[in-house]
Order: C-alpha cells, then sequence, then structure tokens
C-alpha cells in the first residue's frame, strides 16, 4: 500500500522560503504524477501545483513566481518549494499521487488517490 | 473559465438520499473526482472517473455527470458521512487543476 510521508518547517517569518518534502513508499514513483495542494484554516482546497514522470511541471497561476517543485527519482521524493511567504500561505499543505489520462471515447480523468498526512506551515513575524 | 462552483452547504435526513453537485466548464471533458474530508483529517477519495470507487470506499457512494455538471450521490447516508465534499477536476487548455469550494453535509 502507498504511503505519502512530509515534512518540512511549520513556523516561518514573512519574506522567507517555505521548503517542503514528501517520501514515497510501497509503490512505484516513476509512472505517476505527484502535486501539492493546500488548505487555509477554515477554508477549502488550493491546488498548488504538480510534476509529471519526465520532471515537467505544471503550477497554480496566481503562484507560478513563487512555487517550484522539483522531484529525486534516487530516493523517491518530491519537494516544495514556495519563496516570498506572506501569512496568507498559512495553512495545511498536502502531498498527493496523481492519475490522470483519457478514456474512451474521448474523457479525461484527473485524481489524487493518496493524500500525506498534512504539513502544517505558520507564517508570522 | 477554470472554475468548480458547488453550493455551500447541504443536509441530509439519516438513512435518505443526497446528491452534491459539482459544475464547470472544464467538466464537459473531465471527469470529477470526489473528496471527502473529515475535520482533523487529510481528503479521502470517494469517486474518481467515470463512477469507480475506491477500494474500502462504501457502495452507497456513487458518480454521474451529464454536460458541466457532476454529481456525488449518497445513497442511504449513514451519520459517518457528514463531512465536508469537494470536487476536483483539471483544464487543459492552460494545465490548470481547480476544487470546488467544497460542499459541507449535514446528516439531520
Amino acid at each position: 500500500q502507498v504511503q505519502l510521508q512530509q515534512w518540512g518547517a511549520g513556523l516561518l517569518k514573512p519574506s522567507e522560503t517555505l521548503s517542503l518534502t514528501c517520501a514515497v513508499y510501497g509503490g512505484s514513483f516513476k509512472n505517476y504524477y505527484w502535486s501539492w495542494t493546500r488548505q487555509p484554516p477554515g477554508k477549502g482546497l488550493e491546488w498548488l501545483g504538480e510534476i509529471g514522470p519526465s520532471g515537467s511541471t505544471n503550477y497554480n497561476p496566481s503562484l507560478k513566481s513563487r512555487v517550484t517543485i522539483s522531484m529525486d527519482t534516487s530516493k523517491n521524493q518530491f519537494s516544495l518549494r514556495l519563496t516570498s511567504v506572506t501569512a496568507a500561505d498559512t495553512g495545511l499543505y498536502y502531498c498527493t499521487r496523481v492519475s490522470r489520462g483519457v478514456l474512451p471515447p474521448f474523457y479525461y480523468f484527473y485524481y489524487m488517490d493518496v493524500w500525506g498526512k498534512g504539513t502544517s506551515v505558520i507564517v508570522s513575524s | 473559465s477554470s472554475e468548480l462552483t458547488q453550493d455551500p452547504a447541504v443536509s441530509v435526513a439519516l438513512g435518505q438520499t443526497v446528491r452534491i453537485t459539482c459544475q464547470g466548464d472544464s467538466l464537459r471533458s473531465y471527469y470529477a473526482s470526489w473528496y471527502q474530508q473529515k475535520p482533523g483529517q487529510a481528503p479521502v477519495l470517494v469517486i474518481s472517473g467515470k463512477n469507480n470507487r475506491p477500494s474500502g470506499i462504501p457502495a452507497r457512494f456513487s458518480g454521474s455527470s451529464s454536460g458541466n455538471t457532476a454529481s456525488l450521490t449518497i445513497t442511504g447516508t449513514q451519520a459517518e458521512d457528514e463531512a465536508d465534499y469537494y470536487c476536483n477536476s483539471r483544464d487543459n487548455s492552460v494545465n490548470y487543476v481547480m476544487f470546488g469550494g467544497g460542499t459541507k453535509l449535514t446528516v439531520l
């Protein structure tokens, strides 16, 4: 059974850089996309970005200039880096495994079937 | 546009059927996925693809789609189904992934 274990600094000051890492245990790393999603306190889910098997990335346009997702296939890990954080970046950050593709006749699917437990990040001076 | 719209809150009597809907242009070409989130827990996938339930998800959960609207139906709602539910899709034109705003389900 695939498990995602995530870690990283939970308390940051404004303007610092958020760095989180997610390790994949018990399943294939190379055949999936991997993504990061966050949830501000009391609010809904926000997709941050994803990285594919080839290392290609897609990011939420609202964060594109500040966010970087990378991966280390030798360790089955992927990471999130968010620069210049503010209080608005406070929340729970989740790493997820993504399955995506197309079904006949021509309908796409996209889902996150494995989630990490979440890392609480607080940005405060 | 790259948005998914959900009703903020829905209530259902214990044992009855409830439908939670999600609207968005991307759903004309994407199956929505659905997630259940209980307080203090990470979201859990309950429906993916056309109408697929991951292992461990009860058969009372089902999904459907028509035009720009996807629906999550819970038949014979149980008290433990009280949670927030989010739909999720992708917009290929801008490589953007989106969530609906979430629906808080209350079981009466």
